[in-house]
């Protein structure tokens, strides 16, 4: 069964600090992505990485940066949270190639900025 | 970036076919489309998509219209798990982006 894992669903963190969303997929995708989900405003995308070091903006990068280090993985970094980055944050993967680029996503997390 | 506009909500009996109505007259002729579901507390996942023809699959059946302007995702048969927000969403050719706008939330009566 194909999996994407994020790190935690829970997070509570104070403005100013530095914070790292971690997300695994299993299924060797090429492609990974980082949303950002607020009510009345449906899915935002962050950034999305289509090769390991690899990284590309969506629509709201900013206040946001990203890492992939290994094809597994892909870190979202808030280097400074802020109150208005409380929000739930979605990774999801997809393959390379054919269409139709089906996305898999994690649960989420749940970050509270306070 | 084409835009797709769906319904707030709708509401619909266990049992019974649901419809539930896409529009988006801008669309391109390379736009494919895309319908993802959410259920509560969990990512999207992914129903069915589409580019001319209609489609079926195990989970749900895709009507594109001629002029590829609307489509409809029809459930044959709802359960009370199939309440969710429904997103119908257009995807270019080449590009691995999806534009998501605010979805139809499903509401199943039992």
């Amino acid at each position: 069964d194909v999996k994407v894992t994020q790190s935690s669903r829970y997070l509570v963190k104070r403005t100013g600090e530095k914070v790292f969303l971690e997300c695994v997929q299993d299924m060797d995708h090429e492609n990974m992505f980082w949303y950002r989900q607020d009510p009345g405003l449906g899915l935002r995308l962050i950034y999305f990485s289509y090769d390991v070091k690899m990284k590309e903006k969506g629509d709201i990068p900013e206040g946001y940066s990203v890492s992939r280090e290994k094809k597994e993985r892909f870190s979202l970094i808030l280097e400074s949270a802020s109150t208005n980055q409380t929000s739930m944050y979605l990774c999801a993967s997809s393959p390379r190639g054919e269409p139709p680029y089906e996305q898999y996503f994690g649960p989420g997390t749940r970050l509270t900025v306070t | 970036d084409a835009k797709t506009t769906q319904p707030n909500s709708m509401e619909s009996n266990e049992e019974e076919p649901v419809h539930l109505p896409c529009n988006h007259s801008t669309i391109s002729g390379t736009d494919y489309i895309h319908w993802y579901r959410q259920l509560p507390s969990q990512g999207p996942e992914y129903v069915i998509h589409g580019l001319t023809s209609n489609v079926n699959n195990r989970m749900a059946s895709l009507a594109i219209a001629e002029d590829r302007k609307s489509s409809t995702l029809i459930l044959h048969r709802a359960t009370l798990r199939d309440a969710a927000v429904y997103y119908c969403i257009l995807r270019a050719d080449s590009n691995y982006q999806l534009i998501w706008g605010a979805g139809t939330k499903l509401i199943i009566k039992p």
